[in-house]
């Protein structure tokens, strides 16, 4: 069946990285553009970056430029956030999602949870 | 502060019908037909329920339903069943790579 699999989160200090990983199935996984999106504790639903189907082209959110960046592996069939100089307001479950409509996502993971506290 | 203003909180009796507001601005939901809405129960993955103001993915019961009128849309949940409680959030195109989120409505099950 088609699903994504988060997996890569954790806790770490301010300042710190971290990599995480989604790993798709049930589906060709380089006709969709991707997309990550995040939820702080009690707050709502992020956009955070979005990228095309072969990895051309990548889009951030202004708030992450220079922090994060998305990367993509076909031939893995996986979508990767990058995430550099972590702040404490970037805790939050990270989901992958497919853009399977026109700005919409129609299939998501169920979260990986980033912690970012000293 | 969200971009997209959706109420904090909204509820109804089994069987009754809800409807949830997303109001944004002349910019965003006013104008462009790319409103969607998802459903998230914590602790699971979000799921679309409506795509294009109105259109809804195969699987979603046609109990949901979404509008828009001017610079608000709705998702309306008719025939209210206990499964249907959880946290839904709109969002909306606002041009370019631009995509807003509302900041989300429980939807309460009496």
């Amino acid at each position: 069946q088609v699903q994504l699999v988060e997996s890569g989160g954790g806790s770490v200090k301010p300042g710190g990285s971290l990599r995480l990983s989604c790993a798709a199935s049930g589906f060709t996984f380089s006709d969709y553009y991707m997309s990550w999106i995040r939820q702080p504790p009690g707050k709502g639903l992020e956009w955070v970056a979005k990228i095309s189907n072969s990895g051309s082209s990548i889009y951030l959110a202004d708030s992450l430029k220079g922090r994060f960046t998305i990367s993509r592996d076909n031939a893995k069939n996986s979508l990767y956030l990058q995430m550099n100089s972590l702040r404490v307001e970037d805790t939050a479950v990270y989901y992958c999602a497919r853009d399977g409509y026109n700005y919409a996502w129609d299939v998501w993971g169920h979260g990986t949870t980033v912690t970012v506290s000293s | 502060q969200s971009a997209l203003t959706q109420p904090p909180s909204a509820s109804g009796s089994p069987g009754q019908s809800v409807a949830i507001s997303c109001t944004g601005t002349s910019s965003d939901v006013g104008a462009y037909n790319f409103v969607s809405w998802y459903q998230h129960h914590p602790g699971k993955a979000p799921r679309l329920m409506i795509y294009e103001v109105t259109r809804r993915p195969s699987g979603v019961p046609d109990r949901f339903s979404g509008s828009k009128s001017g610079n608000t849309a709705s998702l309306t949940v008719s025939g209210l069943q206990a499964e249907d409680e959880a946290d839904y959030y709109c969002t909306s195109h606002a041009g370019s790579i631009n995509l807003l989120f509302g900041g989300g409505t429980k939807l309460t099950v009496l």
